[in-house]
């Protein structure tokens, strides 16, 4: 079945540094979303992706979306203490079933 | 400001007992996701509903879960009998999919941590 493969695991940074996360799916996918976890909260939906090459910026947040439709990453530039999380992506069939990568762990140290 | 609510919010159990959770999705949503984090596996789909109906439910243990929705506004997971490895935070997220939606954005409950001892 359908596989999400996220790397980092785990990342601390110091605040003002930059933070990058990748995604990488088995299959070829028709979009692409990306979730953010707080200590002790739930996942809370960023932004979808859904064409090949497709960038967006939230702010200091970079989303990319791979040519393939099988890789993206999320750049945080200049981190700050607030973006402390887990980031997840999550792959799949638009309407159907996500499949969730396994997050990378951000810490930001001030 | 429309939210998914589940309760409880936290329950400890003892081993062999039934635990139900329950979820209200947001209304209007036509798609309710059942997930289990845990440290180890990650964030895990157990099932999903569309419309009411049940349209996968593969991740779920079928012996001793089960996941239903009497109505449009409640979905609710049962595991009977509990086990300690059930221990873990249990999320419902609701959705919309259909004709004129150009996302499938999952909205996340606060979640219910189980705890089985």
């Amino acid at each position: 079945g359908q596989q999400v493969m996220q790397i980092p695991q785990y990342q601390h940074v110091q605040e003002g540094e930059d933070f990058t996360t990748y995604c990488n799916s088995s299959t070829t996918l028709s979009n692409i979303q990306w979730y953010k976890q707080r200590p002790g909260g739930h996942p809370v939906f960023l932004i979808q992706l859904v064409k090949s090459g497709e960038v967006k910026k939230q702010k200091r947040l970079t989303f990319q979306f791979g040519e393939a439709k099988k890789n993206s990453s999320l750049h945080i530039t200049a981190t700050q203490t607030t973006d402390v999380g887990t980031y997840f992506c999550a792959g799949g069939e638009y309407g159907n079933k996500l499949v969730f990568g396994a997050g990378t762990i951000l810490r930001v140290k001030s | 400001d429309a939210r998914v609510t589940q309760t409880p919010r936290h329950k400890v159990t003892e081993m062999g007992q039934e635990v139900t959770m329950r979820c209200q999705p947001i209304l209007g949503h036509n798609t309710v996701f059942w997930y289990r984090q845990t440290m180890m596996q990650g964030l895990e789909l157990l099932a999903y509903f569309r419309n009411r109906a049940p349209l996968d439910d593969s991740g779920m243990p079928k012996d001793r879960f089960s996941a239903e929705m009497p109505d449009a506004t409640l979905a609710t997971l049962k595991i009977q009998p509990s086990e300690p490895r059930d221990s873990a935070v249990y999320f419902c997220a609701s959705g919309l999919v259909g004709a004129g939606v150009s996302t499938d954005t999952q909205y996340f409950g606060p979640g219910t941590r189980l705890t089985v001892l």
